[in-house]
């Protein structure tokens, strides 16, 4: 069975710049997260999504973040314009369906390590 | 609203020896607890969790963790170090009816030849 999907990797950006970052889940997975990691520090949730329903998104600064996830499957995390402290590991996630039980055990993707000059 | 703290970023055994990573909680509710394990460049694996079953959870690798609700801890523990063990661990708690899990800030385990 694949495991959560990332891409790009790696990505260096130039400040102001846009970027986007996309995730494919394991199949089935209804719910879906998006985390921030930054140097030496654990994750921190940006947004959760139950099928196509962002359901929490009270981290995700939204002045130059957005995200999607259309059809309840992939999903993408976007920052326009990218600042010097966005830089970070954008970790994706996702587990079966948090309704049938809670903090059911998520699943993480690589991540993508984002250097923004 | 819960937190995690993991006391030591740093971890130094020698291979063969016991390994231990110390995780406190503090939660208002009774807590979900989960021991993630993290290598270079790859997202986290789940090592491990308590949902309120046993109170001494086995997870893979030979990896432990034991549910300590008077010290409200949670700490990791291996017999027996071995190289592979070398990466970086995150404790994480959940609460119940909520999916968002709060980290703590890791440790990072060296194993020593």
């Amino acid at each position: 069975e694949a495991g959560v999907v990332q891409s790009p990797r790696y990505k260096i950006i130039e400040k102001k710049q846009p970027v986007a970052f996309w995730c494919n889940p394991i199949s089935g997975h209804n719910t879906l997260y998006w985390y921030r990691q930054n140097l030496g520090q654990g994750p921190e949730l940006l947004i959760r999504y139950e099928n196509e329903e962002a359901v929490d998104d009270s981290q995700l600064p939204k002045d130059r973040f957005s995200a999607e996830r259309l059809k309840g499957v992939d999903s993408t995390l976007k920052i326009q314009p990218a600042e010097l402290g966005d830089s970070a590991v954008y970790l994706c996630a996702s587990s079966l369906d948090s309704r049938q039980e809670s903090t059911d055990t998520q699943y993480f993707g690589p991540g993508t390590r984002l250097t923004v000059l | 609203a819960q937190s995690v703290t993991q006391l030591g970023s740093h971890v130094s055994v020698s291979e063969g020896a016991l390994v231990l990573l110390r995780c406190n909680y503090s939660s208002s509710v009774p807590p979900y607890l989960f021991w993630y394990v993290q290598y270079p460049n790859q997202g986290l694996q789940l090592l491990l969790k308590y949902t309120s079953a046993a109170t001494l959870v086995k997870g893979i690798n030979g990896f432990e963790a034991e549910f300590k609700k008077s010290e409200t801890s949670f700490h990791l523990t291996k017999p027996s170090a071995h190289m592979s063990d070398a990466a970086e661990y995150f404790c994480a708690v959940g609460v119940f009816g909520n999916e968002k899990l709060t980290f703590g800030t890791g440790t990072r385990l060296t194993i020593i030849p």
